[in-house]
């Protein structure tokens, strides 16, 4: 059973230019989260998933950022007009259902970097 | 809201001894899950243990054990007989148990292992 993929592993933009980030959960899982991690600092929480629905996006910024995980294919962040600030880890996470007791699996990141 | 504090930005520890890694964190919640994540250069998130708060009994995974004191809102990861693979940045998490159960982090330790 393969982990949670996320493509690409690094990802490098220009101030301006869109970056959209990959998130495959594992199989049979339809709730996923998106976690961003600045440098030398903590996993934040930035939007939480299921299929077809955004149902928390609290810690997502209000402008250039957008995520859905349609009912086929893989879940997408999408960052319009990258600034440097953007530069970051981005984390995808699954589980298989919204209880407390399903652990989140965790993908290997993409770091997305703004020159 | 809840917050998760790690005090300790960085810890060192002799091959083979025992070190005990820091965690607090606030919340007004009776039942919630508690978990430490190592994370190694590669910056995989690899899940190492986790505590359920109803349980007052610590949890252990080998090596790796907790000391939870509920009252006190404490949760230590202890690593004993540590190795060279052990260093790498650990991550106390907190995960609420309503809404979007999702996790919140705290700003990590970067454990080193010395030969």
């Amino acid at each position: 059973n393969a982990g949670v993929m996320q493509n690409p592993r690094h990802l490098v933009r220009r101030r301006g230019q869109e970056a959209r980030l990959r998130c495959s959960p594992m199989k049979g899982h339809s709730h996923v989260y998106w976690y961003r991690q600045l440098p030398e600092e903590g996993l934040k929480f930035m939007v939480y998933l299921q299929k077809e629905n955004i149902i928390d996006e609290s810690g997502m910024p209000k402008e250039r950022f957008s995520a859905e995980f349609p009912k086929e294919g893989p879940s997408i962040l999408r960052i319009q007009q990258v600034v440097r600030g953007d530069s970051a880890a981005y984390f995808c996470a699954s589980s298989p259902q919204q209880a407390k007791r399903s652990p989140l699996h965790f993908g290997n990141g993409t770091r997305l970097t703004v020159t | 809201a809840q917050t998760v504090t790690q005090s300790q930005p960085e810890m060192s520890v002799q091959e083979a001894e025992t070190v005990t890694l820091s965690c607090t964190y606030d919340t007004s919640e009776s039942d919630y899950y508690l978990f430490w994540y190592k994370q190694p250069p590669s910056r995989q998130m690899i899940l190492v243990i986790r505590q359920e708060a109803y349980k007052q009994q610590n949890a252990t995974e080998n090596r790796f054990s907790v000391n939870f004191q509920k009252a006190a809102k404490s949760f230590s990861l202890k690593i004993s007989d540590s190795q060279l693979g052990d260093a790498a940045m650990y991550f106390c998490a907190y995960r609420i148990t309503s809404g979007t159960y999702k996790y919140i982090f705290g700003t990590g330790t970067r454990l080193k292992v010395l030969a």
